[in-house]
Parts: structure tokens; sequence; C-alpha cells
């Protein structure tokens, strides 16, 4: 298995809904990361997971919280976002922390907030 | 981590050869060159890195200059499914940044 697999690809949430994206590989792979991308623009990264802890946040706001319950998963609890954080939301993951290793990205999460 | 920087878009011919340069003068010693490419309504798809040497994958061909400051992306022979948005990235540290991109457009 080579992929980064990333659920639900679709997602309408009103402002006052609590939802989550998950992501999920099963390569081993011990680093794990959160980006957002914003129409016609590049990713950014949000946070990076490494060994199932969080190891940098991008000062990414509180509505935003992120979890690895174990190696293979990730998730991005959502809650009182706003309009402007409509966005394709994209999981990646790499063998290890450090630039010697390429992102396996996942295809992404469209959110949209209304 | 230091900057790329990319032209905003090329064009190339199918099954011609595509070069896509990327200037890095800011470049430090332990900077990894990193290219991805992302298709339309796709994730960001991993082509190719390397340190110092050229590198060579199934994908495509990665030229880094002596002195580092810059690099090509080389396509050997381009398809239609190649056009996309490339990504020039200097990586030394726990993140990827991504500038821009150069948008390929293939023509048949």
């Amino acid at each position: 298995d080579t992929e980064v697999t990333q659920t639900p690809k679709h997602l309408v949430m009103g402002m006052t809904n609590k939802k989550s994206l998950k992501c999920e590989q099963h390569m081993g792979h011990r680093a794990m990361y959160w980006y957002k991308q914003k129409a016609k623009k590049p990713p950014e990264l949000m946070f990076v997971y490494s060994y199932e802890k969080l190891s940098i946040n991008e000062s990414v706001p509180s509505r935003f919280s992120p979890e690895c319950p174990n190696s293979s998963l990730l998730n991005l609890h959502l809650h009182a976002l706003q309009p402007e954080d409509s966005a394709l939301y994209l999981c990646a993951s790499s063998q290890d922390r450090g630039p010697l290793y390429g992102y396996t990205f996942g295809s992404g999460t469209r959110l949209t907030v209304v | 981590d230091a900057k790329t920087t990319q032209p905003n878009s090329m064009e190339s011919n199918e099954e011609e050869p595509v070069h896509l340069p990327c200037n890095h003068s800011t470049i430090s010693g332990t900077d990894y060159i990193h290219w991805y490419r992302q298709l339309p309504s796709q994730g960001p798809e991993y082509v190719i890195h390397g340190l110092t040497s050229n590198v060579n994958n199934r994908m495509a061909s990665l030229a880094i200059a002596e002195d580092r400051k810059s690099s090509t992306l080389i396509l050997h022979r381009a398809t239609l499914r190649d056009a996309a948005v490339y990504y020039c990235i200097l990586s030394s540290g726990s993140r990827l940044t991504f500038g821009e991109g150069t948008q390929l457009t293939v023509n048949p």
C-alpha cells in the first residue's frame, strides 16, 4: 500500500457544526502532516506529527484541533469554523521527519463552510 | 527555509523534453532540493529530490548546478498528463514550504 487515504472527499458544514477529517496511511511512515490549500494558491503547512507527537503547529487557530491516535491515523477536528476556512485540506506522510524523505500526499478533503 | 524562484508558466509540446528551471541563490549546505507537482483537483505528487549530485528516477531527472544556486527538472518526453503546477522547494528541516510554482501546459 503506497497511498495516503483521506475521508471524506467533500464536506459541507455550518459554522456551529463539529466535524472531523480523517487521514490514513499503511506505509509505516512516522511523520504525518496537515496542509491547507486555498484556490489557486500553494499548500500551506498547518501541523507536523512525528512518532505520534505534535512537533510543529504553524500558529493555527484553535478551532482546528489535530489528533494522532496511532502511527497510521491522523485526524483534524473542526469546530466553529468560518467561511474563510473553506479550502482543500491535504494530509501527507513521510518515512521520517527531515529533508531526506519525500512526502506522499492524499487527494484531500474539499471543505466548504456555510 | 531559503526561497526559490520559478517562472509562473511554461509551455511545451507533447513528446518533447521539458526543462523546468529553479533559482535558489540563498541555498544553504544542508538544503535538499525537492520537486513536487500538482495536477488539477489532486494532492501534490512527489517527483524527485537531491542534495548535490544529479538524480534520475522513472519520472524525471534533476540537474543541480555545481554551485547549487540553481537546478533544473527535466521531463524527458512530455505527455498531456504532465500538465500540472510544478513546485521547487528547498528543505533542511521538518517542513516543506511551497512557493507559487510553475504552471506547465503541454500542447498536443
